[in-house]
């Protein structure tokens, strides 16, 4: 099975543009996880997605958005950009079974680095 | 805040057994221990998980003390692709339709496998 994807794997944007990453699960899994990952705070969780619809979420302003298609594929969209948003952006999928209880392991994606000059 | 703590680094000889250890003294019953690795700059790989009983699978070994509070990760020859960042978290088995998908990194112990 191919693993997590995202697109693309390398950006560089300038303050105040937008930018909109995308992440394809692995085949079967339904759920969509997003990452922030900087030097100074580390992993953080941004949002989740199940079914197209968001379940959870981080402590990240407005400016930080999703979505989920149909597909299980996933956006993310960050408007306005700061310097400070110059990370690794990581996507995790997992299988979210349909039935009782699931620890539901996530599996990452490669991440996408961007900079934000 | 992440659950857990480990140890910031660590250095282990090539061939030899890797032991990272994990404290996770606020455990609840229904949480369980996963860990993951990340090589420089890619996404983390998932290496194992469990909930009260020792795990192993054909990455590494999980020992989970009796009270569960703590927990080690073995990798029984580590080699130099080895060397990465590894994670210990706790996470709660959670509802199909809940929320279960929130993973809280700590920062890891930094693993340099030596020649």
């Amino acid at each position: 099975k191919a693993g997590v994807t995202q697109t693309p794997r390398y950006l560089i944007k300038t303050r105040g543009q937008q930018v909109t990453l995308s992440c394809s699960p692995i085949s079967g899994h339904r759920s969509v996880s997003w990452y922030q990952q900087t030097p100074g705070q580390g992993l953080q969780f941004l949002f989740e997605y199940f079914s197209e619809t968001q379940r959870n979420k981080g402590n990240f302003p407005g400016r930080f958005s999703g979505r989920q298609f149909s597909n299980s594929r996933s956006e993310m969209n960050v408007s306005t950009l700061e310097l400070g948003d110059s990370a690794l952006y990581l996507c995790a999928s997992s299988l979210k079974g349909t039935s009782g209880t699931s620890t539901d392991t996530q599996y990452f994606g490669p991440g996408t680095r961007l900079t934000v000059l | 805040d992440a659950k857990t703590t480990q140890p910031p680094s660590m250095d282990c000889a090539e061939g030899r057994a890797a032991n990272l250890p994990c404290n996770h003294s606020t455990i609840s019953g229904n949480e369980y221990v996963y860990w993951y690795r990340q090589i420089h700059s890619q996404g983390p790989q998932y290496i194992i998980h469990g909930l009260k009983n020792n795990e192993t699978n054909e990455m590494a070994s999980l020992i989970i003390t009796e009270d569960r509070k703590s927990s080690t990760l073995i990798l029984p020859h580590a080699t130099l692709r080895d060397t990465a960042v590894y994670y210990c978290i706790v996470r709660v088995e959670a509802p199909i339709s809940n929320q279960g998908g929130k993973l809280i990194f700590g920062q890891g112990t930094e693993l340099s496998v030596k020649p």
